[in-house]
C-alpha cells in the first residue's frame, strides 16, 4: 500500500498566486486532515473531513479551502498565497470518525515557499 | 481551548543514557494520547498510543510512556539512547471526531 501520498513535494509561489496541494490515501480511511508545521509551533490543524462531502475548519483555516468529493482524495487550495503561508504542509488520515484512538497516518509533506 | 505542552524544545543525551521527554496536556476529560516521531524530511510516524487498558504503554524502538491522570502528563522515556533515536518527537492529544492537537515538539540529540 502507498499509504498517504502528497504532491508536490516542493513548491514556490509568488504572492497572490493560487495552487492546490494534493493528498490521496488508499487505506479507505474516513477521516482526513491537513496540518501546517512551523518551527517551534508543532503541527496546527487547518481543515479536516470525517467523510466524503463533509469538511470542517481546524485551528488555522483562513486562506485555505478544502473539499472532499471522494473517500480517497482531500485537496487543499490556497486561494491567494501570502508569505505567512510559507510552511511545511502535512496531510494525514485515520480510520476512525468518532471518539476513538485511531492514530493518524501522515504523508511525507509538501514544502511551500511564498515569495 | 485544549493544549499540549512539551517542556524543552531541545534535549541532548549521551548514547546509552536515559531519555526523558515531557508532555503535559490540559483537559478536564482524559483524552486520547499519542507520541509521534519525525525524522528529517519525513512525515510523522506513530511511536505509541495510550489506551485505557494500562497506564504504562510500550511503543516501538524501546520507547514507553506513562499516563498520569493526577499530573495530566504522558512523558516519554527510553532506558538507553541510541544514535538512531535522534529525531523530533511530538506529543499529541485526540478528542472527538479525531481532532488532534500537537505539542511544539522536542528535538532529541544523541551524543556519541
Amino acid at each position: 500500500n502507498a499509504g498517504v501520498t502528497q504532491t508536490p513535494k516542493f513548491q514556490v509561489l509568488k504572492t497572490g498566486q493560487s495552487m492546490t496541494l494534493q493528498c490521496a490515501q488508499d487505506m479507505n480511511h474516513e477521516y482526513m486532515s491537513w496540518y501546517r508545521q512551523d518551527p517551534g509551533m508543532g503541527l496546527r490543524l487547518i481543515h479536516y473531513s470525517v467523510g466524503a462531502g463533509i469538511t470542517d475548519q481546524g485551528e488555522v483555516p483562513n486562506g485555505y479551502n478544502v473539499s472532499r468529493s471522494t473517500t480517497e482524495d482531500f485537496p487543499l487550495r490556497l486561494l491567494s498565497a501570502a508569505p505567512s503561508q510559507t510552511s511545511v504542509y502535512f496531510c494525514a488520515s485515520s480510520y476512525g470518525r468518532g471518539a476513538d484512538n485511531s492514530p493518524l497516518h501522515f504523508g511525507n509533506g509538501t514544502r511551500l515557499t511564498v515569495t | 481551548a485544549q493544549s499540549v505542552t512539551q517542556l524543552g524544545s531541545h534535549v541532548s543525551v549521551s548514547e546509552g543514557a536515559l531519555v526523558l521527554l515531557r508532555c503535559n496536556y490540559s483537559s478536564s476529560v482524559p483524552p486520547y494520547l499519542f507520541w509521534y516521531v519525525q525524522y528529517p524530511n519525513q512525515g510523522l510516524q506513530l511511536l505509541l498510543k495510550y489506551t485505557s487498558a494500562a497506564t504504562l504503554v510500550k511503543g516501538i524502538n524501546g520507547f514507553e510512556a506513562e499516563f498520569k491522570k493526577s499530573e495530566t502528563s504522558f512523558h516519554l522515556t527510553k532506558p538507553s539512547a541510541h544514535m538512531s533515536d535522534a529525531a523530533e518527537y511530538f506529543c499529541a492529544v485526540g478528542y472527538n471526531f479525531n481532532k488532534f492537537y500537537f505539542g511544539s515538539g522536542t528535538k532529541l540529540n544523541v551524543k556519541p
